[in-house]
């Protein structure tokens, strides 16, 4: 069965400083990664998507299938970025998301 | 912008009682979703729908909960008799297509059952 796992339930870091937020998976077919944001009083949103490549709000996750990873980086973190942060992996004809149970992230200024 | 609706967004019962969610989903979107999001934990899907039909409710408790869309457009969420570990976040989400689409979720309907 797909697994998600986040191991950082909580992260903190100052504003201006990088930021990594992990995420392992275990599949065993060919996933599609996904990151998905909650900010306070928001609902959950997509952030983006590894099949896109691309960076959102000056994020970028890599797809690493040697270490079955899809972990999440900013160079620069900054306040509004704070948020709940859940990964996500899609499985199966349907395709089904299994969230991870996610890191709430806070940028201190 | 059009978003997917959820009501009511809190709902307090006791244990036994009845409970229904509603959800609209995005005009024109074919699939639409139910998670509940117990508190610390993510999403987790309980049954899917492409239009009217479902496609996956193997984590739906059935002896307890029901799901329809009965015209493919909103749905409803019910839990006779609610339990205490009942109490969660009750999620909708919905795409156009099920496949490589983005999901767009609702505000959620928050449950407490005392």
């Amino acid at each position: 069965a797909q697994r998600v796992t986040q191991p950082e339930k909580l992260l903190s870091v100052f504003k201006g400083a990088p930021v990594e937020l992990k995420c392992n998976y275990s599949y065993s077919g060919s996933p599609e990664l996904f990151w998905y944001v909650q900010y306070s009083r928001q609902r959950l949103q997509l952030l983006l998507r590894h099949i896109s490549r691309e960076s959102i709000k000056g994020f970028t996750a890599d797809l690493n299938k040697g270490e079955t990873s899809f972990h999440l980086k900013k160079p620069f973190a900054q306040e509004e970025d704070s948020a709940m942060y859940y990964c996500a992996l899609s499985t199966g004809s349907a395709r089904q998301l299994t969230f991870g149970s996610g890191t709430q992230l806070t940028v201190l200024p | 912008e059009a978003e997917v609706a959820q009501s009511p967004r809190y709902k307090i019962t006791e244990k036994s009682q009845a409970v229904a969610f509603w959800c609209d989903p995005i005009s024109g979107h074919a699939t639409l979703y139910w998670y509940r999001q117990i508190l610390g934990q993510g999403p987790e899907l309980l049954v899917q729908f492409q239009d009217e039909s479902v496609v996956d409710d193997s984590q739906l408790p059935k002896d307890r909960f029901s799901a329809e869309r009965l015209k493919g457009v909103d749905s409803t969420l019910k839990i006779q008799p609610a339990e205490l570990g009942d109490s969660a976040m009750y999620l909708c989400a919905s795409t156009r297509q099920s496949w490589g689409e983005t999901q767009y979720f609702g505000p959620g309907t928050r449950l407490l059952v005392l």
